[in-house]
Order: C-alpha cells, then sequence, then structure tokens
C-alpha cells in the first residue's frame, strides 16, 4: 500500500478483554516500530523489529503487552487483560532500511478506549 | 539516555507573523533530530530532520530548524504562518547509543494555534 495502515482505527475494550491491533508498514520496509501516545503526550516507544526479529522491547509497559511479526511484514500488538490506564493512540511506524537516522513513516493509529 | 523538552505546550501566533517553536535535547553522542506534525485524527507526518552536514536544515511547507550543539538546540521556524499551519508538532531524537533500539524519543508536543 502507499502508507502505513493500521486496524482497527478505533477499539474499545472492557477491562480485563484481551485486543489485538494490526499494522501494515508500507511493502518492503525493514524496520518497525510501535510507539504508544497518552493524551496530550508525545509518542512513546514501545517495542522495535527489524524484519521478523524483535531486537527491542524495553518500552513495552508489562509483561501484559506482545508484538510479533512474524513473517517480517505485518505486525500485531497484543494486550492481554487490558486496564484503564492502557487508554491511548497506539502508533505504528516503518522505515526503509534500519539505523536511527533513516524516516519513520506512520500509520493514522488505533485509538483504544478501556472501559 | 536522551531526552526532549518543548517549551510551550501551547503556542498562539497571528496569521503571517513568526512562527517560532522550541526544541532542546540532550543526548550524550551526536544525536539525530526530527520534527513532525500531526493533524487531528492523523498519523505524525515528517516536517524536517537533520543527521549531519548543514546545521540549517529546510523542511516542508516552509518550514526550518537550525541545529546548534553549543545550546543543545533544534527550534522549528516558519516566517510567515498560514492557517493551514494548526497542528501539534513533535520534536524527537535518536542516536547511535540504543543498541538494537532505533526508537524515537519524542517531546511532549506543542500545540500551534493561529489566529485570523
Amino acid at each position: 500500500g502507499a502508507g502505513v495502515s493500521q486496524s482497527p482505527r478505533y477499539k474499545v475494550a472492557k477491562r480485563g478483554q484481551d485486543v489485538a491491533l494490526r499494522c501494515d508498514p508500507i511493502s518492503g520496509h525493514v524496520s518497525l516500530f510501535w510507539y504508544q501516545q497518552a493524551l496530550g503526550q508525545g509518542p512513546e516507544f514501545l517495542t522495535y523489529f527489524q524484519n521478523e526479529a524483535q531486537l527491542d522491547k524495553s518500552g513495552l509497559p508489562s509483561d501484559r503487552f506482545f508484538a510479533e511479526r512474524p513473517e517480517g511484514s505485518v505486525s500485531t500488538l497484543k494486550i492481554q487483560r487490558t486496564q484503564q490506564e492502557d487508554s491511548a493512540v497506539y502508533l505504528c511506524a516503518s522505515s526503509l532500511i534500519a539505523g536511527p537516522k533513516n524516516i519513520q513513516y506512520f500509520g493514522a493509529g488505533t485509538r483504544l478506549s478501556v472501559l | 539516555a536522551q531526552s526532549v523538552t518543548q517549551l510551550g505546550s501551547h503556542v498562539s501566533v497571528s496569521e503571517g507573523a513568526l512562527v517560532l517553536l522550541r526544541c532542546n535535547y540532550s543526548s550524550s553522542v551526536p544525536p539525530y533530530l526530527f520534527w513532525y506534525v500531526q493533524y487531528p485524527n492523523q498519523g505524525l507526518q515528517l516536517l524536517l530532520k537533520y543527521t549531519t552536514g548543514a546545521t540549517l536544515v529546510k523542511g516542508i511547507n516552509g518550514f526550518e530548524a537550525e541545529f546548534k550543539k553549543s545550546e543543545t538546540s533544534f527550534h522549528l521556524t516558519k516566517p510567515s504562518a498560514h492557517m493551514s499551519d494548526a497542528a501539534e508538532y513533535f520534536c524527537a531524537v535518536s542516536d547511535n547509543e540504543g543498541g538494537g533500539a532505533d526508537g524515537l524519543t519524542f517531546g511532549k508536543g506543542t500545540h500551534l494555534i493561529i489566529q485570523p
């Protein structure tokens, strides 16, 4: 596709439910990132993939958060037993090649509301 | 560890006036610096970036930023504001210190308001 696509755009979950958020990066992009953006804040890094390898997951806030990218393209961020503090916009970004100076292209995000 | 400080959560300017959005960073190694813009219900769009070379960087929509190492700053400017510039602006930093993580560290953002 032309850009990074995320689905669903909006998700409402009851506390305790599991959710799965999907990211389709730009075709051929090696690097994929997940960020969490709380209301009124800047995005915060969650995790990073280079192809199918998860090279850094230091930003995941708890072991309820899990991300995968099994074939090196589409990625899923899963949150188990959601809590109210998980309410945020989850942004996915991809970049063509690895390296910290490369441009990251962002999707529109998934807004998660936990009731 | 790296960090970004954006002074002013809200900045209001008149249409046609100078836009100045401030960003200061901390990094123990030479940083890579970015400005992104976010319109409501949209993803972040890159305005410009500094990696190496010329310290004055020109971006899209008439924006530019100057990397000042001595001041650890990367302020964003535009000579003449347009109504369409109203949005949230984020400064971000990355560097080579993060091991396998090429993730960006963002500031908290500055909401730019354009007064007619």
